[in-house]
Formats: structure tokens, C-alpha cells, sequence
């Protein structure tokens, strides 16, 4: 079946920093990857997406690059801010429908 | 315009008792998801409508677990003789099918007591 591994977490940044969140999959077919992102006292939101093999998708500064060679949909952002602090789940989905996430990663950036 | 709507957010039942949990997609998505979330964990699949029928229902966990979406919009999970085990967050998503992204609502928590 379908699966997504994530980073552990929590990772705990000072403002401006790098940020990598990993991710890793196993799938039948060829999937879409997303990233969802959920803020404190929101529900899930789509934060980007990527629907084949070496697309980049990228949003509100964040990317990830779709690896089919290495199954790896990595979530970076070059200078975190404190407004980034939130729970970030990556996902796969294929043409049967259903997503299937990861566990997610809790992010916290500090002033 | 408006997006997906669950009630009610919060949720506490006896041990035994029927819970109903409803789900307004947006307008126009064909597809609806239940997902279910644990503490610390990612939203695990339950089921999946296309239209007016399950398309999906390999995450349903055993037979006192039944959903239904009778007109193709709005859809309740239903859950027979609750369990301390059936407490989580329920989480309704919709979108336009296929591998489109999902449009999550907030989740009912639900506490079985």
C-alpha cells in the first residue's frame, strides 16, 4: 500500500533560519505529492503541490521538489518567520482518489 | 465563497451511544473524504464518495462505522454503539476529484466517554 514517512519532530527554529522537513514515499503508480499545513486553531490547508516527477512546488516562500529517484518530497524554506510556526503534513494522492499523509512535523519559530 | 462546514465542532458521548457527524462540502466539489486524526498523528483515511456513492470505504475500521452522502452534497458519519477507542478529531475534506488537493473543514472532536 501507500505510505509517507516525515521527519520527525518538533524542530524549533530562531527567525530567519533554513528550514528542511523530509519526506519520503512509497507508492503503486505515480502520485501526486502535497504539502499541508495547519495552523494553530485552523484546519488543514494545501501549502503546495506537485504532480509529477521533478516539478517544484512552491508557495508563501516554502518549495518542494518532486524526486521520483530518491521517493522524496522535501519541504524547504530559506528564511523562516514566526508566522511559519505550525503543524506541516505531507501527503500523496493517485487516481484512486484517497490521500494518504504522514504524521506531520510541528514547527515552532522563535523571535 | 464558503468553505467546508462540519458540525457540530465538539462532540461528547457515552460509551455505547449513536453519534452522528455531518459534513457541507464546497459547492460544486464531487468528491468527499472522512479522514480521522489522533493526537499527534496524520489524518488517516476512512472513507471516500464520489457523487452519491462510496467509492472508497477500505478505512472504514469495522461494521459499526457507515457513511452516507444521499444527494451528492452533504454528507454524516454515523457511528453505532460508540467506543473510548472512537475518540479523535473527524475530519471532512472535499474536492474535484481525482488527484485534486483537498479542501479540509475544521473536524469534529469527538469524546466518548
Amino acid at each position: 500500500g501507500n505510505s509517507v514517512t516525515q521527519m520527525e519532530g518538533p524542530v524549533t527554529l530562531s527567525e530567519e533560519a533554513f528550514l528542511t522537513i523530509n519526506c519520503t514515499y512509497t507508492a503503486t503508480g505515480y502520485p501526486s505529492l502535497f504539502w499541508y499545513v495547519q495552523y494553530p486553531g485552523e484546519g488543514l490547508q494545501l501549502l503546495l503541490k506537485a504532480t509529477k516527477a521533478d516539478d517544484k512546488g512552491s508557495n508563501k516562500g516554502f518549495e518542494a521538489t518532486y524526486r521520483k529517484e530518491t521517493t522524496s518530497f522535501h519541504l524547504e524554506k530559506g528564511s523562516v518567520q514566526v508566522s511559519d510556526s505550525a503543524v506541516y503534513f505531507c501527503a500523496l494522492s493517485t487516481n484512486a482518489g484517497k490521500s494518504t499523509f504522514g504524521d506531520g512535523t510541528t514547527l515552532t519559530v522563535k523571535p | 465563497g464558503a468553505g467546508v462546514s462540519q458540525t457540530p465542532s465538539n462532540k461528547v458521548t457515552e460509551k455505547g451511544k449513536y453519534v452522528e457527524l455531518r459534513c457541507d462540502p464546497i459547492s460544486g466539489h464531487t468528491a468527499l473524504y472522512w479522514y480521522r486524526q489522533s493526537l499527534g498523528q496524520g489524518p488517516e483515511f476512512l472513507i471516500y464518495f464520489q457523487g452519491t456513492g462510496a467509492a472508497d470505504d477500505s478505512g472504514l475500521p469495522n461494521d459499526r462505522f457507515f457513511a452516507v452522502r444521499p444527494e451528492g452534497s452533504v454528507s454524516t458519519l454515523k457511528i453505532q454503539r460508540t467506543e473510548r477507542g472512537d475518540s479523535a478529531v473527524y475530519l471532512c475534506a472535499s474536492s474535484m476529484g481525482g488527484n485534486s488537493p483537498l479542501h479540509f473543514g475544521n473536524g469534529t472532536r469527538l469524546t466518548v466517554t
